[in-house]
């Protein structure tokens, strides 16, 4: 069982650029996120899904769009890349009950210069 | 609003000794309560977690946490600590009423256990 699985696991971007950030579960979980971690301020959650078709943003979603066109995956693209965007990413997924876990990605290391 | 809070950036332990990672938290109606650890350039793990019933809650690598509704508590513990324990450790909550993702976490605690 794969779980999460994200991909590029590092990633250098000059600013300005676009990419997409890959995001797979195998667990046919409705919920599936991405966070940003940054130093001393825990993760922050930037978008989220409750199913394919819906999605909705977080706590810091200027600069990036999703989209979940299946159940199982949940891509992340940065539109324009900026240097503020230099952060380790992690997708997660969660079963429908709402007290379930979360499941994270092994990351995703971007530095923008 | 949800908030949590992790009032140590670092917790120094030497091996053998008991630990304690603390978090507190805030939220409007009843929480979920969550520990995660995280290992360097990887990506977070469960340990455990609090949802209903006894306030002492067991997890994984000898691991447990005692929720406190009074003092809107949920310390992290463990009775002997080891070098392997070394490692990034996040607490999140969940406001039961809220489902989904609104789950935030707290900044994180960094556990050092020396030999």
């Amino acid at each position: 069982n794969a779980g999460v699985t994200q991909t590029p696991k590092f990633q250098v971007l000059k600013t300005g650029q676009s990419m997409t950030l890959q995001c797979a579960q195998d667990m046919n979980h409705e919920y599936m996120s991405w966070y940003r971690q940054d130093p001393g301020m825990g993760l922050r959650l930037i978008h989220y899904s409750v199913g394919a078709g819906i999605t909705d943003q977080g706590e810091v979603p200027n600069g990036y769009n999703v989209s979940r066109s299946t159940t199982e995956d949940f891509p992340l693209r940065l539109l324009s890349a900026a240097p503020s965007q230099t952060s380790v990413y992690f997708c997660a997924s969660k079963g429908g009950n709402s007290g379930n876990t979360i499941y994270f990605g092994e990351g995703s290391w971007l530095t923008v210069v | 609003a949800q908030s949590v809070a992790q009032p140590e950036d670092q917790v120094n332990v030497a091996e053998g000794n008991p630990l304690t990672v603390k978090c507190t938290y805030s939220v409007s109606g009843n929480p979920y309560l969550f520990w995660y650890v995280q290992y360097p350039n990887r990506g977070l793990q469960f340990l455990l977690k609090y949802i209903t019933g006894d306030n002492l809650v067991k997890g994984s690598y000898g691991f447990e946490a005692e929720f406190n509704k009074s003092q809107t508590s949920f310390h992290l513990k463990k009775p002997s600590a080891l070098v392997s324990d070394s490692a990034l450790y996040f607490c999140a909550v969940r406001d039961r009423n809220t489902g989904g993702f609104k789950t935030i976490f707290g900044a994180g605690t960094r556990l050092f256990v020396k030999a």
